[in-house]
């Protein structure tokens, strides 16, 4: 157990629908990343937040958005949903620099 | 952008048998270089973090070694066992404390 909570573990939803995950870190990491992995392909970084500050954003559609609470925790929403957002969404964190620590993940499935 | 890159993709070995796999990377702006068990149904797993050029780490059967200057590491696991079956990943932060730049693994399966 990594101390990083997701949930849910599992979404079901449909094409043009709107979803929002939500990632608790570590207790005391400040920084707070999500990651995108689909099929075929390999950890994809989509936005950095540390200390409620967007930090970096990587791959990240437009129609994606992100925000870190005064508590830490994250939420990653998902808009208009297209069959090729299907993916499993990690959410990791870390402290300062070093170590990510990764959550157990959210499978999305589009319909 | 930064790229990192492993080999094999996968391999498979008998238990027993001991293996090792590569990642490059880009050997300028070098900040740090982390290793990644990730099992299947599970959640990427932290095995190293590696800084300096010629570090070596070991967690049990399994080690690495860093060389920095020519932007390679190698993961080594002696006396494979079935447990072992995993993708490994390397990766590097584009910058010191930002987001991991990740390799797409190698798949180790390991056969009894």
């Amino acid at each position: 157990d990594s101390g990083v909570t997701q949930t849910p573990k599992h979404l079901i939803t449909a094409t043009g629908q709107r979803v929002t995950l939500r990632c608790s870190p570590r207790s005391g990491d400040l920084s707070v990343y999500w990651y995108q992995q689909s099929l075929d392909q390999g950890l994809q970084f989509l936005i950095q937040y540390y200390n409620g500050e967007e930090r970096a954003k990587g791959n990240i559609l437009e129609r994606f958005s992100a925000q870190q609470f005064p508590d830490l925790h994250s939420e990653l929403n998902l808009s208009s949903l297209e069959l090729g957002d299907s993916a499993l969404y990690f959410c990791a964190s870390s402290a300062t620099r070093g170590t990510q620590y990764f959550g157990p993940g959210t499978r999305l499935t589009v319909l | 952008i930064l790229n990192v890159e492993q080999s094999p993709q996968s391999l498979h070995v008998q238990e027993g048998d001991s293996t090792n796999f590569t990642c490059s990377f880009p050997s300028s702006n070098f900040y740090a270089l982390h290793w990644y068990r990730w099992e299947t149904a599970k959640s990427p797993e932290a095995l190293f973090v590696m800084t300096l050029n010629g570090d070596e780490k070991k967690k049990g059967r399994i080690s690495a070694t860093l060389n920095t200057k020519e932007g390679y590491s190698y993961l080594y696991i002696k006396g494979s066992q079935p447990e072992d079956s995993a993708t490994y990943l390397c990766a590097s932060p584009g910058k010191a404390g930002t987001a991991l730049i990740f390799g797409k693994g190698t798949t180790l399966s390991v056969s009894s």
